[in-house]
């Protein structure tokens, strides 16, 4: 079952601006982690946040998490239209696998 | 170092034609696994293993075999393909603990006809 919902399911910006993308989940986490995937590509990691942890920055990744509400936001600041990809929030399951929401799709334009 | 690699990229198969997707690591991880993303679907786990010659069960395991023989590979087997099978299978592995990062392979891109 997919533990993740990510929100919105597309989101077309400008370059300069910010992202910002919501992951709700159901069960209680160890960890929530942040994913992108290039069309086309594997998925890369991008950050891991633990569940005693409120804010985990990255560059010019922000992660957020609010384990009360069972929700994490990812927010790319000053956008690039390299940054056009999908973005997964996962959270862990049996074997030290991942759940995976469906996605969010992220269009960068010039 | 290649990380994770996946043999073959693309492939076409008829039903009930069985074939074998590789995926082999080069980073001494324990942990690998199987997923499968068709679209709007996110990843679905198929299988997993937890050390070599050890596999298990993930979300959407049935029409689907896997055999961890050597460490750095993991086989996903298909007996009899079904057009539902039709989807990009990824491969990922991870060293050990809940907060090491997984890494994934490039992955195979399945048609069944």
């Amino acid at each position: 079952s997919q533990q993740g919902e990510e929100d919105p399911q597309a989101l077309s910006i400008q370059e300069g601006e910010n992202a910002t993308m919501n992951c709700s989940y159901k069960t209680s986490i160890n960890n929530l982690q942040w994913y992108r995937q290039n069309s086309g590509r594997g998925l890369v990691h991008l950050i891991l946040i633990r569940s005693n942890e409120r804010e985990k920055h990255s560059g010019r990744l922000r992660v957020t998490l609010d384990t009360s509400k069972k929700s994490s936001s990812l927010l790319i600041t000053a956008s690039r239209a390299a940054d056009t990809a999908s973005y997964f929030c996962a959270t862990g399951r049996s074997g030290y696998a991942l759940n995976f929401g469906k996605g969010t799709s992220l269009l960068v334009t010039p | 170092n290649a990380g994770v690699t996946q043999t073959p990229k693309f492939r076409v198969l008829k039903t009930g034609q069985s074939m074998t997707l590789l995926c082999a690591q080069d980073m001494n991880h324990e942990y690998m696994y199987w997923y499968r993303q068709d679209p709007g679907m996110g990843l679905r786990l198929i299988h997993y293993s937890v050390g070599e010659g050890t596999t298990a069960k993930g979300e959407v395991p049935d029409g689907y075999n896997v055999s961890r023989l050597k460490k750095q590979n993991f086989l996903l087997g298909l007996e009899s393909a079904a057009p539902s099978q039709t989807s990009v299978y990824f491969c990922a592995s991870r060293l050990s603990g809940p907060t090491d990062t997984q890494y994934f392979g490039p992955g195979t891109r399945l048609t069944v006809l």
